[in-house]
């Protein structure tokens, strides 16, 4: 099965933009997915598709993708932005299966 | 307002059965696919389970393959996963989630339901 892959940990200063990527063969394919997920909550969909915010997200939050990589940009980051992020895509391998990247715990300081 | 409440987790021992069950509410249910993922404590994201609309299609990761079983009542609004010859490494949270058709992405989670495999 195909694997997406992520740095574990970034940082940004308060109010700066930080960059968090997704690697992996199924993203030359197929769209990642991006989701916040805060200590003792459920996880919560940011980005999807080329670019899609479902209601509710702020606009900092965006979606690129370039050959077998996969960003999430937050512009300007918030002090509430601190959390894991998880990117997910199709797996490329033909099964319809579903695959998540290890997650990125992103620090504000 | 969409919900989904997960229910039916707790202690069970290695090579024992355990059935979840995930309330829909606020949406068509019968419109969506539906998923199950689950997080090991202090570990990521990981997909499990897969069912269509109407419950004719399933899909599993190859770690529950043969041992876990996803299923649907549209008429009652709930998802279930039946999980048998439980291990240890099945110890996790169990989220239910919602996808959009033919979609790949899960817009509305559950809280999750804890599951523990311990003797």
């Amino acid at each position: 099965s195909s694997e997406l892959t992520q740095d574990p940990a970034v940082s940004v200063a308060l109010g700066q933009t930080v960059r968090i990527t997704c690697q992996g063969d199924s993203l030359r394919s197929y769209y990642a997915s991006w989701y916040q997920q805060k200590p003792g909550q459920a996880p919560v969909l940011v980005i999807y598709g080329k670019n899609n915010r479902p209601s509710g997200i702020p606009d900092r939050f965006s979606g690129s993708s370039s050959g077998n990589t996969a960003s999430l940009t937050i512009t300007g980051a918030q002090a509430e932005d601190e959390a894991d992020y998880y990117c997910n895509s199709r797996d490329s391998s033909g099964n319809h299966h579903v695959v998540f990247g290890g997650g990125t715990k992103l620090t504000v300081l | 307002e969409v919900q989904l409440v997960e229910s039916g987790g707790g202690l069970v021992q290695p090579g024992g059965s355990l059935r979840l069950s995930c309330a829909a509410s606020g949406f068509t249910f019968s419109s969506y696919w539906m998923h199950w993922v689950r997080q090991a404590p202090g570990k990521g994201l990981v997909w499990v389970s897969r069912i269509n609309s109407d419950g004719s299609s399933t899909s599993y990761a190859d770690s529950v393959k043969g041992r876990f079983t996803i299923s649907r009542d549209n008429a009652k609004n709930t998802l279930y996963l039946q999980m048998n010859s439980l291990r240890a490494e099945d110890t996790a949270v169990y989220y239910c989630a919602r996808g959009e058709v033919g979609a790949y992405y899960f817009d509305y989670w559950g809280q999750g339901t804890l599951v523990t495999v311990s003797s």
